[in-house]
């Protein structure tokens, strides 16, 4: 089986602009869960999808947001981006069973100037 | 709140040597998973643990959850510079759809 994918693998923007993250899951996978990667922080959950629904969500600002399209791809957007934005941004998908085993995708890379 | 604490922070130690990694919580876990993690990618999932004291082996890798779900460890055996990366143990609550709360981590390095 593929593994989940992630577009784009490297991004730069300014602040003030806002940014569109995708992420493709594992065939037959419907959950979809995001996370922030950055030095200090560690891994951070964002939000999880499930059947086109957003089912949990960390705590993150409003800025933050997502959907999942039928097919179980989903996309993050972050508006009106700050410099604390710069991070790893992953995906990971799940078959949602009992003990959420996630597979992650490689990330992708956010820079913000 | 970090409800997961990882230790060591960082590792570096020769190849050949052994080393244990430990992730801890005052939580109760459903299920605690450890990954690796290497530059510029996405963490690995290495194994899944969900019974209490349960132990697993994975080559030269040994997993084990405490008995009341709330700690877990890593060990490695004569370790070499293939294991060199980030280690990170997750903990999952029943419930919490799709999050999993991640340790700090754990940097190893693996000098020949």
């Amino acid at each position: 089986k593929a593994g989940v994918t992630q577009t784009p693998r490297y991004l730069i923007k300014t602040r003030g602009q806002q940014v569109t993250l995708s992420c493709s899951p594992i065939s037959g996978h419907r959950s979809v869960s995001w996370y922030q990667q950055t030095p200090g922080q560690g891994l951070q959950f964002l939000f999880e999808y499930f059947s086109e629904t957003q089912r949990n969500k960390g705590n993150f600002p409003g800025r933050f947001s997502g959907r999942q399209f039928s097919n179980s791809r989903s996309e993050m957007n972050v508006s009106t981006l700050e410099l604390g934005d710069s991070a790893l941004y992953l995906c990971a998908s799940s078959w949602a069973g009992e003990y959420n085993e996630q597979f992650f995708g490689p990330g992708t890379r956010l820079t913000v100037l | 709140t970090q409800l997961l604490e990882q230790s060591p922070q960082f590792l570096s130690i020769q190849e050949g040597e052994n080393l244990t990694v430990y992730c801890n919580s005052s939580s109760v876990f459903s299920s605690l998973q450890w990954y690796r993690q290497e530059p510029g990618e996405g963490p690995v999932l290495l194994v899944t643990v969900v019974t209490g004291g349960e132990v697993k082996k994975l080559k030269r890798l040994t997993f084990q959850f405490g008995d009341a779900r709330k700690d877990s460890s890593l060990h490695i055996t004569a370790a070499q510079p293939g294991d060199t990366g980030l280690y990170l143990c997750a903990g999952f609550f029943s419930g919490n759809t799709g999050k999993l709360i991640f340790g700090q981590g754990t940097t190893l390095q693996v000098k020949p």
